[in-house]
């Protein structure tokens, strides 16, 4: 049972590039997450989805999009990169439990925009 | 200031120890729930707490919720270096959409030697 996938693990952008970052999920959760990881910040979601075709805004998704045409899939697009983007990228999907919800992570995406 | 504060930042501690891990909210909780980070690594969940006076315990490790206090604290009993790693909390609030957006502690950093 793979979990939450991310790929790229690594990747290193230069100003104005773009690029997608690819999630995906093997255990058919409705809810997807993007956060962004930052010394001294904490996580800070990014955008969030509750199922193929609908999308929503988090804390900081500008700079970013995404689309979720599959319930396994949750890319997320950096449009001209900026340096302000360097972070850690986590995606994350839930399953509820209750009025609650537990969510599982992928392992990272360390990007460097420079 | 942080809507979630967690206590200490890190903690070094020698192999055998016990230690406590605080994270508490500004305002009531509606779920509480601790995750274990190593570097390079996703996050791992731990516990969910979502009651007052609820305790929760895996392997060593063991979460308790103060409904007063709106404060969670997790404690690990005789410490091992595997024990070693980011210990983040991360709380859901009544809100009138979504209680599956959480917002996450700064983290504590816990240092186990042998």
């Amino acid at each position: 049972n793979a979990g939450v996938t991310q790929t790229p693990k690594f990747r290193i952008l230069k100003i104005g590039q773009s690029m997608t970052l690819q999630c995906t999920q093997d255990m058919n959760h409705n809810y997807m997450y993007w956060y962004r990881q930052d010394p001294g910040m904490g996580l800070k979601l990014i955008y969030y989805s509750v199922g193929a075709g609908i999308t929503d805004k988090g804390e900081v998704p500008n700079g970013y999009n995404v689309s979720r045409s599959t319930t396994e899939d949750f890319p997320l697009r950096l449009e001209l990169a900026a340096p302000s983007q360097t972070s850690v990228y986590f995606c994350a999907s839930s399953y509820s439990v209750g009025r609650l919800d537990i969510q599982y992570f992928g392992a990272g995406t360390r990007l460097s925009v420079l | 200031s942080q809507e979630l504060e967690q206590s200490p930042q890190s903690l070094i501690v020698q192999e055998g120890k016990n230690l406590t891990i605080n994270c508490t909210s500004s305002k009531t909780l509606y779920g509480l729930y601790w995750y274990k980070q190593k570097y390079g690594e996703g996050l791992i969940f731990l516990m969910m707490l979502q009651k007052g006076g609820e305790e929760k315990s895996h392997e060593k490790i063991t979460a308790k919720l103060d409904e007063k206090k709106q404060q969670s604290s997790l404690h690990i009993t005789a410490s091992q270096p595997s024990h070693a790693g980011i210990y983040l909390c991360g709380a859901a609030y009544p809100n009138a959409g979504n209680n599956r957006k959480l917002i996450w502690g700064l983290g504590t950093s816990l240092a186990v030697n042998p």
